[in-house]
């Protein structure tokens, strides 16, 4: 079975400022994993998602993200952060051996950016 | 670029009444996926269809079932509605099983009274 472990709730910064939103998981095989945004009464975005190849993946405005095997995680990052980005963020994965990549999300780590 | 669309996108219900939610998945689309997100919660797998067939189950309730039918458009039926089931129901869509991005829908937001 794998989970998903997002290792801050909340993470409060000001804008133009750094940030990094934890992402470990547990899984017996090898993973895909996912970033998805979700703004007040949305659905989810998908911001950036590792398959294979480079460790270090980036994806939409500006967020990036690295994968790393032996610590099994998958840490979002964005260098400089923007009022807009004020949001939930939920880290997921699915099981590439199996046909049908259901996700399993992490418990969201809600951004709030200061101004 | 066409989305996923799911409707109704709010849906208010009292105890014990049934309910059913659609969704219609992205042209060229051939998988569908439920999830629930409970008030404060991660989004939860239900189920899924992959060419009209049920291809994975999650921790769905006896009282739910879904389908997908020949245009690929699925509808989850839930009955005997509890108060617990008052979430907010995710629809997604992929275009092959296996791993790839699933583009979700705007979700509907189900509140049981």
């Amino acid at each position: 079975a794998q989970s998903v472990t997002q290792l801050d709730s909340q993470v409060p910064v000001f804008e133009e400022a750094p940030v990094e939103l934890r992402c470990n998981y547990s899984s017996s095989v090898s993973v895909y994993l996912f970033w998805y945004v979700q703004y007040p009464n949305q659905g989810l975005q998908l911001l950036l998602k590792y398959l294979s190849g480079s460790t270090l993946v980036k994806g939409i405005n500006g967020f990036e993200a690295e994968f790393n095997k032996s610590q099994t995680s998958f840490h979002l990052r964005k260098p400089s952060v923007h009022i807009s980005d004020t949001a939930e963020y939920f880290c997921a994965v699915s099981d590439p051996g199996t046909s049908y990549g259901k996700l399993t999300f992490g418990q969201g780590t809600i951004l709030t950016v200061h101004p | 670029a066409a989305g996923v669309i799911q409707s109704p996108r709010h849906l208010i219900k009292e105890k014990r009444e049934t309910a059913t939610l659609k969704c219609y998945p992205i042209p060229r689309h051939d998988t569908v996926y439920w999830y629930q997100q409970g008030p404060g919660q991660d989004p939860q797998f239900l189920i899924s269809f992959y060419e009209k067939m049920q291809s994975d189950k999650g921790s769905i309730p006896d009282r739910f079932s879904a389908q997908q039918f020949s245009d690929y458009h699925s509808e989850l039926n839930m009955s005997s509605l509890e108060l617990g089931d008052s979430a907010l129901y995710f629809c997604a869509s992929s275009p092959r099983t296996g791993g790839n991005e699933q583009f979700f829908g705007p979700g509907t937001r189900l509140t049981v009274l």
